[in-house]
């Protein structure tokens, strides 16, 4: 069964700390693996995305990585901000059909001031 | 530019009423999704369409109808309101081609069936 599993499901970190995020997945036939940021009462709005050959992608402060071999990927948050208070949904892209995505239940991070 | 727009934001509902919901998008995107998102679980998918004049079943189409009269606009319909449908309803788009394009989101539906 194709699956994509995070933890923890919520974490609380002070503003300017560091945080990473987990993603195991079981999804065949991989394509990419996608990171989106949720805020509160808005839609999915993307981070990063990887391929299988691909093992670390950054976008500004945000840094995602996978390891194809174990299935793993993260998401680490550098100098966090307020404005970083958000789900973060790890997405699983198969490498067939038009429609095919695996979504995981996401990490809903709170930054405290 | 609006993007990928949804109306109405929010609605409540009795139980066997109907209503449908709108998805509209100006980016000439060939592929429109509706999905649902529910606590504690991933946003699943009701129906898609991959072109004008065209839809496909998703995950979880029972309950719900579809239509894609034009490219722009993906209207997701429910006929017969259960407590069981009480979600946030988001639509997403995206270009035609491989899995690698993006998959962009509007800001949600928040229904609620009493």
């Amino acid at each position: 069964k194709n699956q994509v599993e995070q933890s923890p499901q919520s974490l609380i970190i002070l503003e300017g700390k560091n945080c990473t995020l987990q993603c195991n997945y079981t999804v065949s036939p991989f394509s990419n693996l996608r990171w989106y940021k949720q805020d509160t009462g808005r839609g999915p709005v993307s981070l990063t995305i990887m391929t299988f050959s691909e093992n670390t992608k950054s976008n500004g402060r945000y840094t995602a990585t996978l390891d194809a071999d174990t299935k793993q990927s993260s998401l680490h948050i550098t100098a966090s901000q307020l404005s970083d208070s958000a789900s973060y949904i790890c997405v699983v892209s198969l490498n067939s059909g038009t429609y095919k995505y695996i979504f995981g239940t996401g990490t809903r991070l709170k930054v405290l001031a | 530019n609006a993007g990928v727009t949804q109306t109405p934001k929010f609605r409540v509902l009795k139980t066997g009423q109907s209503m449908t919901l709108l998805c509209a998008q100006d980016m000439n995107h060939e592929y429109m999704y509706w999905y649902r998102q529910d606590p504690g679980m991933g946003l699943r998918l009701i129906h898609y369409s991959v072109g004008e004049g065209t839809t496909a079943k998703g995950e979880v189409p029972d309950g719900y109808n579809v239509s894609r009269l034009k490219k722009q606009n993906f209207l997701l319909g429910l006929e017969s309101a259960a407590p069981s449908q009480t979600s946030v309803y988001f639509c997403a788009t995206r270009l035609a081609g491989g899995p690698e394009e993006t998959q962009y989101f509007g800001p949600g539906t928040r229904l609620l069936v009493l």
